[in-house]
């Protein structure tokens, strides 16, 4: 699986778009983008993924740039509740394959 | 169910005793993952199930994990002669199996705290 950066921790204001971004250089062409997020105390959470077209859900939007090198989580109103450990993981579909999670984004939302 | 379920929510143990965890993950999912989360630290992958496929076990810290799972349902985290660095939360994950996106969408169980004296 192509590797992933991200920034360790960011800060919005509540009420404001919180935009998280993610590094995937090497990610190959039939690697999708998957965003997890974990709230403090809870178990991990999907929130949405895509392969090369932008994608929108109840929780969030996903920009991929066009050469699919970094992509960008929107959170379009940032709540208190949105403050968790955002992780952004690139992977193959199928397979037989772990999906492991790195450090990811510590993002804080205050008032 | 409507959910994966981790049992117990809390275990409390002294060092030396055997601990397991139980996972039911969503039916019809073939997928299911163990984790570990050390307090403040990262998920950390243990062992990863896949239909009757031979589970990965790659992530297994010693000889002392161990972990099964019955068919596509049940799975059993067995700690044996627990140490005090196991103290943790234990995550389970199932997912769908196949060749779509789908697979690497994994629901999470709300995890069993382990805490070792």
């Amino acid at each position: 699986d192509a590797k992933t950066t991200q920034p360790p921790s960011m800060d919005c204001a509540e009420g404001r778009a919180a935009n998280l971004p993610c590094n995937h250089s090497t990610i190959s062409g039939n690697e999708y983008v998957y965003w997890y997020r974990q709230i403090h105390s809870q178990g991990p959470q999907y929130i949405i993924h895509g392969l090369k077209n932008n994608e929108t859900n109840e929780m969030a939007s996903l920009i991929i740039t066009e050469d699919r090198k970094s992509s960008t989580l929107i959170l379009p109103h940032a709540t208190l509740r949105d403050t968790a450990v955002y992780y952004c993981i690139v992977r193959v579909t199928g397979g037989y394959n772990k999906l492991i999670f790195g450090a990811g984004t510590r993002l804080a939302v205050h008032p | 169910g409507a959910g994966v379920s981790q049992s117990p929510s809390n275990k409390v143990t002294e060092k030396g005793k055997d601990v397991e965890l139980r996972c039911d993950p969503i039916s019809g999912h073939t997928a299911l993952y163990w984790y570990r989360q050390r307090l403040g630290q990262g998920l950390e992958f243990l062992i990863y199930f896949q239909g009757n496929s031979a589970p990965d076990k790659s992530g297994l810290p010693s000889d002392r994990f161990s972990a099964e799972r019955t068919g596509e349902s049940v799975s059993t985290l067995t700690i044996q002669r627990t140490q005090q660095e196991d103290s943790a939360v234990y995550l389970c994950a199932s997912s769908q199996s196949g060749g779509g996106p789908g697979a690497n969408v994994l629901t999470f169980g709300a995890g069993s705290r382990l805490t070792v004296l």
